[in-house]
């Protein structure tokens, strides 16, 4: 089945530095993938659909300039968030959709990613 | 406003018997539907969709059952396996873009 990897798994950074998150769909192409942010004990929360070969549309009230996304390639999006401050501790998602659509394999998420900002 | 609602934050149920988890939604654009389930710093699993142009979906012990007037659609487990115990959530998609929209979650117990 569709297979998507995102490193780093945890990551401790100091406030002010930058932090780049990397998604893959290892076995299939992603035309679009999506970067969500989950608090504790909440929902989903979507910040950005990424486009390979353009830019990313964000989602209202999501700084694109703090929350830069690069989709370079049909199997790899980043996201790296600038400045980072304590308050964007939290757990980034992935998600990618096939470029056959969704009604066959649905949407593949990768495994999480949990920033912590000291 | 939150367009897909679980009302319920957690259920508890016995090994064997039968876990409904609900959720509502109101947009009337959302043609797709699909459920998650999901641990602790995990990415969420998918489970099971439904079109909106059926009003039911089975997979092996999983069913989902979409109420389209009612904007209503369910998630049944049957028998419940201590296994299953997880953040179950649903979410809903509709128009071009895909983007998913996402409930709350329901917390599922499943007790030996």
């Amino acid at each position: 089945g569709a297979v998507v990897s995102q490193h780093p798994s945890r990551v401790i950074c100091k406030s002010g530095t930058s932090v780049k998150i990397e998604c893959r769909s290892l076995d299939f192409q992603a035309t679009t993938m999506f970067w969500y942010r989950q608090f504790p004990k909440q929902s989903l929360m979507l910040m950005a659909t990424s486009n390979e070969g353009s830019k990313a549309t964000y989602e209202q009230g999501v700084e694109k300039d703090k929350f830069l996304i690069n989709h370079a390639s049909l199997t790899l999006s980043t996201l790296t968030v600038t400045s980072a401050h304590p308050e964007d501790s939290s757990f980034y998602i992935c998600s990618a959709l096939p470029s056959g659509g969704r009604k066959y394999y649905g949407y593949t998420f990768g495994s999480g990613t949990r920033l912590t900002v000291v | 406003d939150q367009q897909v609602k679980q009302n319920s934050p957690s259920l508890s149920v016995q090994e064997g018997r039968i876990s409904i988890l609900n959720c509502d939604y109101t947009n009337s654009m959302f043609d797709y539907f699909l459920w998650y389930k999901k641990y602790p710093a995990e990415g969420p699993t998918f489970l099971i969709s439904i079109s909106s142009i059926k009003d039911k979906n089975e997979d092996g012990r999983f069913t989902v059952f979409l109420n389209k007037s009612a904007k209503h659609l369910s998630l049944h487990i049957v028998p419940s396996q201590p296994g299953d115990s997880a953040v179950y959530f649903c979410a809903a998609s509709g128009g071009s873009n895909y983007k998913l929209t996402f409930g709350k979650g329901t917390l599922l117990t499943v007790n030996p």
